[in-house]
């Protein structure tokens, strides 16, 4: 098992450029979520999935699009970024429903910068 | 609303000190989870326990432990006899339905 993929690790963006961070799973996990984490601030939900076709918003949704065509695929688009949206990015999935005990597990971050 | 704090925002030991991070939780939910997440410089999040609300028994794992008590809603986390790979950022998390709130972090620097 592969666990939670993500890339790119580093990115770099202008303003007002766009892109999309990419997530996949292989542990048939239901829910998955993105986060970002800024210094001090711990780490904050910006979308989640429950499964495919379903999505809802987390604490800072703006400036960020998600969407879940299948069960392994979860990926974050930045339509217009901005220089207040370079942070560290983590996706996560879990099991969920029935097993809420169950722990996220994380991919191993992105690193966007917005110039 | 659900929140999680974690008031230590830094902490500085000398290697073989024993060190405690707390974590004090809200929630309304009776049926919860917590959790500690670790975050060393490398930068990924590695999951290390978790605890239901019904299950106030003690954990030790090693050189960590963790003290859960309902009564004061907290979810405390020792490190004995601590040790330079221990330096990191400590996580602590709660989950009562679909999603987790997390703390903000407190980080951990091990001396030699």
């Amino acid at each position: 098992n592969a666990g939670v993929t993500q890339t790119p690790k580093f990115q770099v963006l202008k303003t007002g450029q766009s892109m999309t961070l990419q997530c996949a799973q292989d542990m048939n996990h239901e829910y998955m979520s993105w986060y970002r984490q800024d210094p001090g601030m711990g780490l904050r939900l910006i979308h989640y999935s429950v499964g495919a076709g379903i999505t809802d918003q987390g604490e800072v949704p703006n400036g960020y699009n998600v969407s879940r065509s299948t069960t392994e695929d979860f990926p974050l688009r930045l339509l217009s970024a901005a220089p207040s949206q370079t942070s560290v990015y983590f996706c996560a999935s879990s099991y969920t429903q029935s097993s809420y005990n169950s722990p996220l597990h994380f991919g191993n971050g992105t690193r966007l910068t917005v110039t | 609303a659900q929140k999680v704090t974690q008031a230590q925002t830094e902490i500085s030991v000398v290697e073989k000190e024993d060190v405690t991070l707390d974590c004090v939780y809200e929630t309304r939910d009776t049926t919860y989870y917590l959790f500690w997440y670790k975050q060393p410089p490398s930068g990924e999040l590695v999951f290390l326990i978790r605890r239901n609300s019904f299950d106030e028994q003690n954990e030790i794992s090693g050189r960590y432990s963790w003290n859960f008590q309902k009564s004061t809603s907290s979810f405390n986390f020792t490190i004995t006899a601590s040790q330079v790979v221990d330096s990191a950022v400590y996580f602590c998390a709660l989950r009562s339905g679909q999603n987790f709130v997390f703390g903000p972090g407190t980080r951990l620097s091990v001396l030699p």
